[in-house]
C-alpha cells in the first residue's frame, strides 16, 4: 500500500540533544512538508521541499533542520536550539505542481525529558 | 499574509443531527483553494472536502457540504446525519494558487453525542 510512514511514534529528547524524526513516502510525490501541531493550535509549517536536494523554510524553521537526499525521504532534525520542542509533528507529501491534496503521515509526538 | 479563523473551539451535537462549523479567512488573492481536514483521536489528518475559489458551486462529499461565500470570505462545513465517527478536530485550511504553504485555522473540536 502506498503511503507516508513516520517514525518513531513517540520520541523523547534530553536537554541539549538533537533528535531526528523520520518521514518516508512511497507515493512518488515530489513535494514533502513538515508541520508542527501544538495543543489548541492549527498546523504550522516548519520546512518544505519541492524536489530532491532543495528545501525552503516555512513559518517556524528556527531550531530545525532538514535534508532531502532522496525523493522518498525527508527527515527532520530538532536541534538543541529549539527551546520548546514538545509538540506533535506531521509529515506530508503532495502531487506534483500542486498541494491541492496533502497526504499526511500518522505523526510523531516529541516530548522533552 | 493569509489568515484563517475558526471561532468555535468546541461544538457538540446529537447523533443524526446536522451541524455547521464556521471558518473565515482573510486574503487579497482572487485564486485559491479552501479545505476542511478532519483529525480523529488517532491524530491522522484526513481530507474531508475541497473548494476552488473560482467555482461558484458549493462542494459536496456525501454527508459533507460547504457553504462558500467568496465576498464574505466565509467557508463553513455542514455535516448532515452526524455519526459517532465524525467526532474529531476539524481544521479549515487555505492555499493560494502557486503557493506551497497551506495555512490552517486553530480547529474546532466536534463531539457527536450518542
Amino acid at each position: 500500500d502506498g503511503g507516508i510512514t513516520q517514525s518513531p511514534k513517540y520520541l523523547f529528547r534530553k536537554e541539549g540533544q538533537n533528535v531526528t524524526l523520520s518521514c518516508e513516502q512511497n507515493l512518488n510525490h515530489d513535494a514533502m512538508y513538515w508541520y508542527r501541531q501544538d495543543p489548541g493550535q492549527g498546523l504550522r509549517l516548519i520546512y518544505y521541499s519541492q524536489i530532491v536536494n532543495d528545501f525552503q523554510k516555512g513559518d517556524i524553521a528556527e531550531g530545525y533542520s532538514v535534508s532531502r537526499e532522496k525523493k522518498e525521504s525527508f527527515p527532520l532534525t530538532v536541534t538543541s536550539a529549539q527551546k520548546n520542542p514538545t509538540a506533535f509533528y506531521l509529515c506530508a507529501s503532495s502531487t506534483p505542481d500542486s498541494n491541492e491534496k496533502l497526504f499526511f503521515g500518522s505523526g510523531t509526538q516529541l516530548s522533552v525529558l | 499574509a493569509q489568515t484563517v479563523t475558526q471561532s468555535q473551539p468546541e461544538m457538540s451535537v446529537q447523533e443524526a443531527e446536522t451541524v455547521t462549523l464556521s471558518c473565515t479567512y482573510d486574503t487579497s488573492e482572487n485564486n485559491y483553494y479552501l479545505f476542511w481536514y478532519k483529525q480523529p483521536p488517532s491524530r491522522q489528518m484526513i481530507l474531508v472536502i475541497r473548494q476552488e475559489a473560482y467555482k461558484q458551486q458549493n462542494a459536496t462529499e456525501n454527508r459533507f457540504s460547504v457553504n462558500f461565500q467568496k465576498a464574505a470570505k466565509s467557508f463553513s462545513l455542514k455535516i448532515s446525519d452526524s455519526q459517532l465517527g465524525d467526532t474529531a478536530m476539524y481544521f479549515c485550511a487555505f492555499l493560494t494558487f502557486g503557493n506551497e504553504k497551506l495555512t490552517f485555522g486553530t480547529g474546532t473540536r466536534l463531539t457527536i453525542i450518542p
